[in-house]
C-alpha cells in the first residue's frame, strides 16, 4: 500500500528553466508534507514543507503547492541550476507525528 | 537544525553476523527514528527509538531482527542481526524536535551483506 506516490522516476530539465516534481497521496489523515533532496552517499536534506492549512509555500527558488481535494502536491524549482541535480523525495506525516512516509523519489537532472 | 553523525558510513559483512550502527546528535532531541532504503527503493521507517524504553516498531519489522537502544536524548543504536543479503540497504538515523516541523537525517550507513 503505497500511501505516497511519485509517478515519475526521472525528469530532465534544461538549466534556467522550471522543474516541476509531482507527488500524490492517498491517506486523507496526512496534514504535513515535506520535500527532501538526496545526493549519492548522503542523507536526505530538507528543502521545504507545507501544512495542510496552506496551499502554497515559497522559499527562494523553491515553491510547494498543495491541492488537498486532489491529494496532490508539487515542487517547483525556478530557475533550475546544475546543483539541483539529485533525487527528490516527497514525504508526509499526520497528526503531529514526525515519522514520515516517503514516495519513491524522482531523479532530477539539470542539463547545461 | 541538528548535526547527526552515523557510524560506520559503510560496511561489508558476512551473512549470519550482526552489525551495530551508531547515531550521535549534537543536541538533545525529542524524537529519533531509524529508516531503511533498499536498493532502488524509497525510505521506509523501521522504528521510533524511545528514550529509556523499548522502541516502537513499524509493521514488518521486529525487535529480534532490529534491536534498538536509546540510552539518552542524543544517542541511539540500531543492530541488524543475523544478516542476509536481503538486508543490504542504506540505514538512516533521523531526528526531530517539534510536531509538524522538519526531520533531519544522518548521512546513512551503506550495508552490504555477502
Amino acid at each position: 500500500d503505497q500511501q505516497v506516490k511519485q509517478n515519475s522516476p526521472s525528469l530532465s530539465v534544461q538549466e534556467g528553466r522550471i522543474s516541476i516534481l509531482n507527488c500524490d497521496y492517498t491517506n486523507s489523515m496526512f496534514d504535513y508534507f515535506l520535500w527532501y533532496k538526496k545526493y549519492p552517499a548522503e542523507g536526505p536534506t530538507f528543502l521545504i514543507s507545507i501544512s495542510s492549512i496552506k496551499d502554497k509555500n515559497e522559499d527562494g527558488r523553491f515553491t510547494v503547492f498543495l491541492n488537498k481535494s486532489a491529494k496532490h502536491l508539487s515542487l517547483h524549482i525556478v530557475p533550475s541550476q546544475p546543483g539541483d541535480s539529485a533525487v527528490y523525495f516527497c514525504a508526509a506525516s499526520s497528526q503531529g507525528a514526525q515519522k514520515l512516509v516517503f514516495g519513491q523519489g524522482t531523479r532530477l537532472t539539470i542539463n547545461p | 537544525s541538528a548535526v547527526i553523525s552515523q557510524k560506520p558510513s559503510r560496511d561489508i559483512c558476512q551473512r549470519g553476523t550482526s552489525l551495530t550502527i551508531q547515531c550521535q546528535v549534537d543536541s538533545q532531541v525529542t524524537m529519533m527514528f531509524w529508516y531503511r532504503q533498499q536498493p532502488g527503493q524509497s525510505l521506509t521507517l523501521i522504528a521510533t527509538a524511545n528514550q529509556g524504553s523499548e522502541a516502537t516498531y513499524e509493521s514488518g519489522f521486529v525487535i529480534d531482527k532490529f534491536p534498538i537502544s536509546r540510552p539518552n536524548l542524543t544517542f541511539s543504536t540500531l543492530t541488524v542481526s543475523n544478516m542476509s543479503p536481503e538486508d543490504s540497504s542504506i540505514y538512516l538515523c533521523s531526528v526531530g524536535h517539534l510536531p509538524n516541523t522538519e526531520a533531519f537525517f544522518g548521512q546513512g550507513t551503506r550495508l552490504t551483506v555477502v
